[in-house]
């Protein structure tokens, strides 16, 4: 149980086009889930808390209008790099719990390669 | 502000041996915390989880150990295997439920056969 996954796992684009990455929980409902950026060699950072049905939670330095979330359903979260640039390419993982609990399980993650 | 970080960056360790990942800690509020495992390429895999009320938990081939007086956390892998080569971090959740996670820097293992 507590199956999370991405899609895609990879992706390359051109700077300036806008990417879509969902995050799905397959067999638990989640009203929270979270997405990271990870770059190379690095540790994962917390770049938002998406919410169902409301607005997400954004940390500190991360621009909600460039990374968009939108968590419309109990098991789907989508982030969107709006108008990508070299400098946005990572791995991007999101994250979910299951009701009631404090573990959170993660997604496979999305390479991203802006070119 | 306050995080979460490991003292070694790399650790080695020949094949059937027993390894041990630190993590020190700052949030004396944390009531939980995690280790994850992440191989290459992939997303973190969840370890073992301890709560702030207790100083061990055992799983299998894996214990962690938790100091409060000193803020640090400690996985043990027992009788290492050439799957257990990743990188291990260390999480603290800094609030009741499903909340902000602060991870370590993470350590890579690598197991020499």
């Amino acid at each position: 149980g507590a199956v999370v996954s991405q899609h895609p796992s990879w992706v390359i684009c051109k700077s300036g086009t806008s990417v879509k990455i969902e995050c799905r929980s397959l067999d638990f409902q989640a009203t929270t889930m979270f997405w990271y950026r990870q770059f190379p060699k690095q540790s994962l950072m917390l770049m938002a808390t998406s919410n169902e049905g409301s607005k997400a939670t954004y940390e500190q330095g991360v621009e909600k209008d460039k990374f968009l979330i939108n968590h419309a359903s109990l098991t789907l979260s989508t982030l969107t790099v709006t108008s990508a640039h070299p400098e946005d390419s990572s791995f991007y993982i999101c994250s979910a719990a299951p009701p009631g609990r404090e573990t959170q399980y993660f997604g496979p993650g999305t390479r991203l390669l802006v070119l | 502000g306050e995080s979460v970080g490991l003292h070694l960056p790399t650790l080695s360790v020949q094949e059937g041996d027993n390894s041990i990942i630190n993590c020190a800690y700052s949030n004396s509020a944390s009531d939980y915390f995690i280790w994850y495992k992440q191989e290459s390429g992939k997303g973190p895999q969840f370890i073992i989880d301890i709560r702030s009320n207790m100083d061990k938990r055992q799983g299998q081939r894996v214990t962690v150990l938790l100091n409060k007086t000193v803020k640090h956390l400690s996985l043990q892998i027992a009788a290492t295997q050439p799957g257990d080569s990743a990188v291990y971090f260390c999480a603290e959740n800094w609030g009741q439920g499903a909340q902000k996670l602060v991870f370590g820097q993470g350590t890579r293992l690598t197991i020499n056969p």
